[in-house]
């Protein structure tokens, strides 16, 4: 009954391979986010999508592009990883305006 | 742009005990969300509370309360009766609802660790 899942929970790659991370959840959420972790521990907010629109944080390289195949699923896809995308990226979803629910994240490393 | 300010990178207390974790903000915005997070070390993020601004009451979940103060932007999170499990990083956040964004701004954290 898991309510926000993400795969992989660890991913381990070279740099300038490309990877993917998929989300999912079950709550019948409208709203899904991508947020990045840094070694700090320090959040950000790097994509919100919601009905189809998408608002990007502006700090985020256009190597990392989120894909919605439908309104339960928020994959991020990063293409030539470099050292420095190395974090915990989560997942989180709400109803629109509403809570957001935290998936358990997926730990990236790149060598 | 909002800012979320935790003032106390790292905090203990004894179990059983009380403690209160601080969170100043800075917004022009007169409706809002604040929230407190917690991230144990299996790095779940987990809702702790949530208060809306135009609410003057203070939220409450169990042994969690916090103290809203709208007119000094501050948000702090007091824990009643410390737990072991309630060793985590806490976040601070704000939600500013917006055209076609609701996005959360953490503060830094404050790492709580309770001892036994």
């Amino acid at each position: 009954d898991t309510a926000v899942s993400q795969t992989p929970k660890y991913l381990v790659t070279q740099m300038g391979n490309d990877k993917s991370i998929k989300c999912e959840q079950n709550l019948g959420h409208d709203t899904m986010y991508w947020y990045k972790q840094d070694s700090k521990k320090f959040l950000k907010i790097m994509f919100s999508y919601n009905n189809k629109e998408l608002i990007i944080n502006e700090t985020v390289p256009n190597r990392f592009s989120p894909k919605s195949p439908d309104k339960a699923h928020l994959n991020l896809h990063i293409n030539s990883l470099e050292l420095g995308d190395s974090a915990v990226y989560f997942c989180a979803s709400s109803r629109w305006g509403d809570t957001q629910y935290f998936g358990p994240g997926t730990r990236l490393t790149v060598l | 742009a909002q800012t979320v300010t935790q003032s106390q990178p790292e905090m203990s207390v004894q179990e059983a005990e009380t403690v209160t974790l601080s969170c100043t903000y800075d917004t022009s915005e007169n409706n809002y969300y604040l929230f407190w997070y917690k991230q144990p070390p299996s790095r779940q993020m987990i809702l702790v509370i949530r208060q809306e601004a135009y609410k003057q009451q203070n939220a409450t979940e169990n042994r969690f309360s916090v103290n809203f103060q709208k007119a000094a932007k501050s948000f702090s999170l007091k824990i009643s009766d410390s737990q072991l499990g309630d060793t985590a990083m806490y976040f601070c956040a704000f939600m500013k609802p917006g055209a076609g964004s609701y996005q959360l701004t953490f503060g830094k954290g404050t790492k709580l660790s309770v001892i036994p």
